[in-house]
């Protein structure tokens, strides 16, 4: 059974920091792999998606990589802004259906 | 812009009352889903579909059922609701196959009294 750990739970950080936000999963049989981010209270927001065959993917400020065979993946953040504040999801495709992470609340202070 | 809206943002029921969450998505989607989510359990899937009047299990069906008679909407449906079904209930859908990337609509609070 596919399990998914994020690392931290929590983070605080200033305003302009760069970070990283950690996901990692037990079964390297995956189709792709999905980050979201959560604001309180709301629906999921779609930031990146890697197929199983990518290394990484890019948005603007936000670049997130994949390694199968450690089972992790990384959503780095650069240059955070308190607009960034929010809970970070990773979500894997597995066989039939997507399994969520326990999520990265976030918050960054001006 | 894919768009998947829910029909409340908001809603209070009485338990054993029968409760209808609707799902509508504009992006031609062949897969729809229903989450649930709730406080350090995370998102949990109760039904999805991938096909027009096809609906497959979850890991959480138990006391509710679903509806797609239109491919653009999923309806979820707690047949006598109760208290233990107060949660978040989050909409996606999704092109058909595993590889394709969910979009989720606004959520619904319920709230079971």
């Amino acid at each position: 059974k596919q399990e998914v750990t994020q690392i931290p739970a929590a983070l605080s950080v200033p305003e302009g920091e760069n970070l990283v936000l950690n996901c990692s999963f037990t079964d390297s049989a995956i189709y792709n792999l999905q980050w979201f981010r959560q604001d309180p209270g709301k629906g999921l927001t779609s930031l990146l998606l890697i197929q199983s065959s990518q290394r990484e993917q890019t948005s603007g400020r936000l670049n997130a990589s994949l390694d199968k065979s450690s089972g992790r993946s990384t959503l780095y953040i650069a240059a955070s802004q308190p607009g960034d504040s929010a809970t970070y999801l990773c979500a894997l495709t597995g066989f039939q259906k997507l399994v969520f992470g326990t999520g990265t609340r976030l918050l960054v202070s001006p | 812009d894919v768009k998947v809206t829910q029909s409340s943002r908001y809603l209070v029921k009485r338990t054993g009352e029968k409760v209808f969450l609707e799902c509508v998505q504009d992006m031609d989607h062949e897969n729809m889903f229903w989450y649930r989510q709730d406080p350090g359990l995370g998102l949990r899937l109760i039904y999805f579909s991938y096909d027009v009047k096809m609906k497959e299990k979850g890991d959480i069906p138990e006391g509710y059922s679903v509806s797609r008679e239109k491919k653009e909407r999923f309806s979820l449906i707690l047949e006598s609701a109760s208290t233990n079904q107060t949660s978040m209930y989050l909409c996606a859908s999704s092109l058909s196959g595993r590889a394709h990337e969910q979009y989720f609509g606004p959520g619904t609070r319920l709230t079971v009294t």
